[in-house]
């Protein structure tokens, strides 16, 4: 079983819809956990980050993190075409070691039709 | 752009072979990290180096090494290449070390082992 989990999608939707992704993990001593947005060809890009549980918003943008539960939701509101993307969940531990070893999801691609 | 440079941006090789990619970070960083992307596996943590020694190790195979030079680029070599090889190669950098530090991704080194 892996780490963390993702559902590849796709995921299609119209415009301006809700859109909700998400990612369960088993690992207790993750505490930072990220959204990243890769569009095809390039490299992950940085959408959001939370350190343990709660809610951080930004934009259109909500990220979501219940750590009894080891789930971590990305909503998405009023999606746009250029939303269209694989979006990556990604978690890191603390510890004494103090690195930033990234574990991360799948990836969902999601397509936002006009 | 992040300011995280990768080359070569496409390579094609033989299986058996050996070739170096190579990275940049953004300036003042520190860390670099390097990941490998497949449609099986996903993304995933191979390596980080911070100012020139090895900070954290993924699943990166005997058979592939990496470096961090004074200038604070990076190579990653992979030898004896197997069909099994061939994925996007993203190197990453951040600031400092540790897991609140944001990660800037790369365009990638896509690999074809033929």
């Amino acid at each position: 079983q892996k780490e963390v989990e993702q559902d590849p999608g796709p995921l299609s939707v119209p415009e301006g819809a809700i859109v909700s992704l998400n990612c369960t993990y088993s690992n207790s001593a993750f505490q930072y956990f990220m959204w990243y947005r890769q569009y095809s060809r390039k490299g992950p890009e940085l959408l959001m980050y939370t350190y343990s549980s709660g809610n951080k918003e930004d934009g259109r943008f909500t990220a979501q993190v219940d750590k009894s539960s080891k789930y971590i939701s990305l909503f998405i509101r009023d999606s746009q075409p250029s939303d269209s993307a694989t979006y990556l969940c990604a978690m890191s531990a603390t510890g004494s070691s103090n690195t930033g070893k990234l574990i991360f999801g799948q990836g969902t691609t999601l397509q936002v039709k006009p | 752009d992040s300011g995280v440079t990768q080359t070569p941006k496409h390579l094609i090789t033989a299986t058996g072979q050996r070739v170096t990619l190579r990275c940049s970070p953004r300036s003042g960083d520190l860390s670099v990290y390097w990941y490998q992307q497949s449609l099986d596996q996903g993304l995933q943590f191979l390596i980080q180096y911070y100012n020139g020694e090895e900070r954290a190790k993924g699943n990166i195979l005997e058979r592939f090494s990496a470096q961090q030079f004074p200038d604070l680029h990076s190579e990653l070599n992979l030898s004896s290449l197997e069909l099994g090889d061939s994925a996007l190669y993203f190197c990453a950098s951040s600031v400092n070390a540790g897991s609140t530090d944001t990660q800037y991704f790369g365009p990638g080194t896509r690999l074809t082992v033929l």
